[in-house]
């Protein structure tokens, strides 16, 4: 069975205090790993796709990395505004479209 | 260009009662994704749409729940004789096609059922 686990479930940061959300993940054949930013009261908006091992992808002070196993959200000098909670989700290669969900990491950021 | 709205944004029902929950996706994507997601859980999916196909079905907690979709546009969740444990916030998500990765997400409808 696809399994993801997102840790840790919460995080508390000061602000400029960089860190890091794990993804890991157990599936049969990874198609592709996505980051999502979820704010209270909406809905969830895309962040990155990672394909690969080795792959990073970056956007302002958030950069996605993978591994065959885990993925990394990593945060550098996090901002009050980058409070959110962060999904994660997993396709799996020549099965179903629809992605797997981790039950996500809620990030507050102090100033 | 606007973005997948859903409505209500929130639903009050008593128990027993039918719900009806509405998606407009993004103009011109085919495929359209029902989820739950519940206090403290991750995303369970429920249902997607190819064009009016369902596909996948086999996300649908129990056969009070069910979806369909006209036109290829606007989808609709029915909730018949619901309960408490229905209550949840129901997201939508649309993309350009099955297997694009990048969805596009709802606010979602929050349901409360009394």
């Amino acid at each position: 069975e696809d399994q993801v686990t997102q840790s840790p479930e919460a995080l508390r940061l000061q602000e400029g205090e960089s860190s890091s959300l794990n993804c890991s993940y157990t599936v049969s054949g990874l198609r592709g790993l996505f980051w999502y930013r979820q704010d209270p009261g909406k809905g969830p908006e895309f962040l990155f796709t990672l394909y690969s091992a080795g792959e990073e992808k970056e956007k302002e002070r958030l950069k996605a990395t993978l591994t065959k196993k885990e993925s990394f959200l990593h945060i550098t000098a996090p901002k009050p505004e980058d409070s959110a909670t962060y999904l994660c989700a997993v396709q799996v290669r020549g099965g179903s479209y629809i992605p797997t969900f981790g039950r996500g990491t809620s990030l507050i950021v102090h100033p | 260009g606007a973005g997948v709205s859903q409505s209500p944004s929130n639903k009050v029902t008593e128990k027993g009662k039918d719900v009806e929950l509405r998606c407009d996706p993004i103009s011109g994507h085919t495929a359209l994704y029902w989820y739950r997601q519940s206090l403290g859980q991750g995303l369970e999916f429920l249902i997607y749409f190819q064009g009016n196909s369902a596909p996948d079905k086999s996300g649908l907690p129990s056969d009070r729940f069910s979806a369909e979709r006209t036109g290829g546009s606007v989808s609709t969740l029915t909730i018949q004789r619901t309960q408490q444990e229905d209550s949840a916030v129901y997201l939508c998500a649309s993309s350009r096609a099955t297997g694009e990765e990048t969805q596009y997400f709802g606010p979602g409808t929050r349901l409360l059922v009394l």
